[in-house]
């Protein structure tokens, strides 16, 4: 079984600053491993993820995310955020070998952008 | 590419009624849908798994006999609320995947909001 830790609950920032959030898993089997974001009142929207090949992943509004296996994280990045970044990530792994490609997901990072 | 809709967006029922919820993918084929179902400021709670064709597979603890799942075509699938009381009152997620861009993952839809009078 796959666990996600997303080790910050809340994480404020400000206008144009760098944001880091943070995201560990456990799992006994190689995983994919997803960032979504979610803005108030609507779906999930996938940001990135992480599949195969390089660690280095490059996804929509600027993020991006590394996949370190030794550290087992996968932890998101954006150089520089804008007030339209505030919103509620969530990142989330799946089974590589399983078939049922069912997610498992941390408990979301709330990020919010200050002026 | 990747689209998921779901209808209807908002929906208000009294208590007893049954309400149904559809997830369309608009621009893949979804050979597996997802139900989710999402607390306020949680994360989200997977209810089941359904597969074109096939009988889906609930998670423990969820009533498969309340929440019926159907996904009859490779583009849709319901979730129907059987007699919803206001404890059944929350937001409710669809997600697919299929093959291309969504092999190995989920898109989501925009999520359903349900209230039981």
């Amino acid at each position: 079984a796959q666990s996600v830790t997303q080790l910050d609950s809340q994480v404020p920032v400000f206008e144009e600053a760098p944001v880091e959030l943070r995201c560990n898993y456990s799992s006994s089997v190689s995983v994919y491993l997803f960032w979504y974001v979610q803005y108030p009142n609507q779906g999930l929207q996938l940001l990135l993820k992480y599949l195969s090949g390089s660690t280095l992943v490059k996804g929509i509004n600027g993020f991006e995310a590394e996949f370190n296996k030794s550290q087992t994280s996968f932890h998101l990045r954006k150089p520089s955020v804008h007030i339209s970044d505030t919103a509620e990530y969530f990142c989330a792994v799946s089974d590589q070998q399983g078939g049922s490609e069912k997610l498992v997901f941390g408990k979301g990072t709330k990020l919010t952008v200050n002026p | 590419g990747a689209v998921v809709s779901q209808h209807p967006s908002w929906v208000i029922c009294k208590s007893g009624t049954s309400v149904k919820i559809e997830c369309r993918s608009l621009d893949f084929q979804a050979t597996t849908m997802f139900w989710y179902r999402q607390f306020p400021k949680q994360s989200l709670m997977l209810m089941a798994t359904s597969n074109e064709g096939s009988k889906a597979t609930y998670e423990q603890g969820v009533e498969k006999d309340k929440f019926l799942i159907n996904h009859a075509s490779l583009t849709l699938s319901t979730l129907t609320v059987t007699s919803a009381h206001p404890e059944d009152s929350s937001f409710y997620i669809c997600s697919a995947s299929g093959s291309g861009r969504s092999l190995r993952t989920q898109y989501f839809g925009p999520g359903t909001r349900l209230l039981v009078l």
